[in-house]
């Protein structure tokens, strides 16, 4: 079964570099979620979209933005890099049920491992 | 504003034990609940969603057990073995009429099972 493709897997920067990390979700899911993982640290909630519209908004900083796209996959943006960004970023996708609320699973991808030097 | 504990913080058991891992969430208000594994540096793997109409949820040699009201859910892993060493994780989905279903996580229970 396919599941959620995050791109790249790894990627290095320098400070106050730019960064783009893309999602692809799982084909018919609407709803996309992204989560910062620092090191040692759960997993924080960002930011998601459902049919292509933010529908919630985190503990996202001000440099990063993200959009999902017509065809669903979503891209995280992320610029002015700093040393405090270099985590684990995941994504995650799901239906949402609107008659019945979010009954199904969320899938998460892989993850991206963002290192910033 | 829902948060989300889980006890023990770190667990080291010797091989074949059955243990129990707590998650205590705040706001019973929930959707569902949710119990991740993750190996280090990886991503991670979802074990069991329960619905908050649900009590409890088995795959295998998982268990887990929700108490809305209470605000606790446990998972139960029988006869433990060195592959379920890992961080596991619970999640909890809030009910909210703004239509976000975001995932609030715990602090997860670092757990290591001895040969």
């Amino acid at each position: 079964a396919a599941g959620v493709i995050q791109s790249p897997r790894h990627l290095i920067k320098e400070k106050r570099e730019t960064a783009t990390l893309k999602c692809y979700p799982i084909p018919r899911h609407d709803t996309v979620y992204w989560y910062q993982q620092g090191p040692g640290q759960d997993p924080q909630f960002l930011i998601s979209f459902y049919e292509k519209m933010q529908s919630d908004k985190g503990s996202i900083p001000d440099r990063f933005s993200a959009q999902q796209f017509s065809d669903y996959h979503s891209e995280l943006n992320m610029s002015s890099l700093e040393l405090g960004d270099s985590a684990l970023y995941f994504c995650a996708s799901s239906l949402v049920d609107l008659a019945g609320g979010p009954r199904y699973e969320q899938y998460f991808g892989p993850g991206t491992r963002l290192t910033v030097t | 504003k829902q948060e989300v504990t889980q006890i023990p913080a770190a667990l080291s058991v010797p091989e074949g034990e059955n243990l129990v891992l707590n998650c205590s969430f705040t706001d019973s208000a929930i959707y569902n609940l949710q119990w991740f594994r993750q190996d280090p540096g990886k991503g991670l793997t979802s074990l069991l969603l329960i619905q908050s109409s649900q009590r409890e949820q088995t795959s295998g040699r998982l268990n887990a057990s929700l108490d809305k009201s209470s605000g606790r859910s446990t998972l139960y892993i029988a006869a433990s073995q060195p592959g379920d060493s890992a961080t596991y994780l619970c999640a909890v989905r809030p009910s909210t009429t703004s239509g976000t279903y975001k995932y609030i996580f715990g602090t997860g229970t670092r757990l290591k099972v001895l040969a």
